[in-house]
């Protein structure tokens, strides 16, 4: 595998369900990003982990719960969401280097909330 | 607040050049990006500027002033291949990057 990796690429989910979304990345990185992008809406950030260490929550409701287990790896826990979440979530990855911070993004999961 | 400006859509003929302009207010400024995202897929980084003037990258080159919050991205030569939307992205400090809403644009022969 290279770059940057999320399962699943579809996800239907009810409100009442649990669920999680997984983003890795083979490319050494120490930034790890959770973005939401919703139908002609800008890209919106979600959380970010630098290191394993939250840097980063842009108000997002509770019902998104994210884990960075190591610098690799990065969840986003789903529980009672609405179906205004319904969304592509984007994963990215970055390495900052005296200010540049070119991210490479995931393909995504397509989440719809019923 | 923080805000990006790029237009909603733009048509372009084959061979053709576009311009794509975006204006930004940010609290922050460590440099501007530009991303292209074809439908169903990830954004693909295409350029960077942190400095005021024209950075040219083959086919696309990427303009800011820094003093008038403006940038654009220059296509040259398009193919249809370019169909695709382009994102403005601010990035603001501390690993914080504001997104614009991106420009679709659409190549015809």
């Amino acid at each position: 595998e290279t770059g940057v990796t999320q399962t699943p690429r579809h996800l239907v989910m009810g409100m009442t369900n649990k669920k999680s979304l997984k983003c890795e990345q083979h490319l050494g990185h120490n930034a790890m990003y959770w973005y939401k992008q919703s139908a002609k809406k800008p890209l919106e950030l979600m959380f970010v982990y630098n290191f394993k260490e939250q840097t980063e929550n842009n108000s997002v409701p509770s019902r998104f719960s994210p884990e960075c287990p190591n610098s690799s790896h990065l969840f986003l826990h789903l529980h009672t969401l609405q179906p205004e979440d319904s969304a592509l979530y984007l994963c990215a990855s970055s390495q900052e280097t005296s200010g540049y911070n070119e991210q490479f993004f995931g393909p995504g999961t397509r989440l719809t909330v019923l | 607040g923080q805000n990006i400006d790029q237009p909603t859509e733009m048509t372009a003929t084959e061979g053709a050049i576009v311009q794509i302009n975006c204006t930004y207010q940010t609290s922050g400024f460590n440099g501007l990006f530009w991303y292209q995202q074809h439908a169903g897929e990830a954004p693909t980084f295409l350029s960077y500027n942190v400095l005021d003037g024209l950075e040219e990258k083959g086919r696309f080159s990427s303009f800011l002033s820094r003093s008038k919050g403006y940038s654009y991205l220059l296509l040259k030569e398009l193919q249809m291949k370019d169909s695709a939307s382009y994102l403005c992205a601010v990035e603001t400090g501390g690993f914080k990057t504001i997104f614009g809403a991106g420009t679709r644009l659409f190549v015809k022969a």
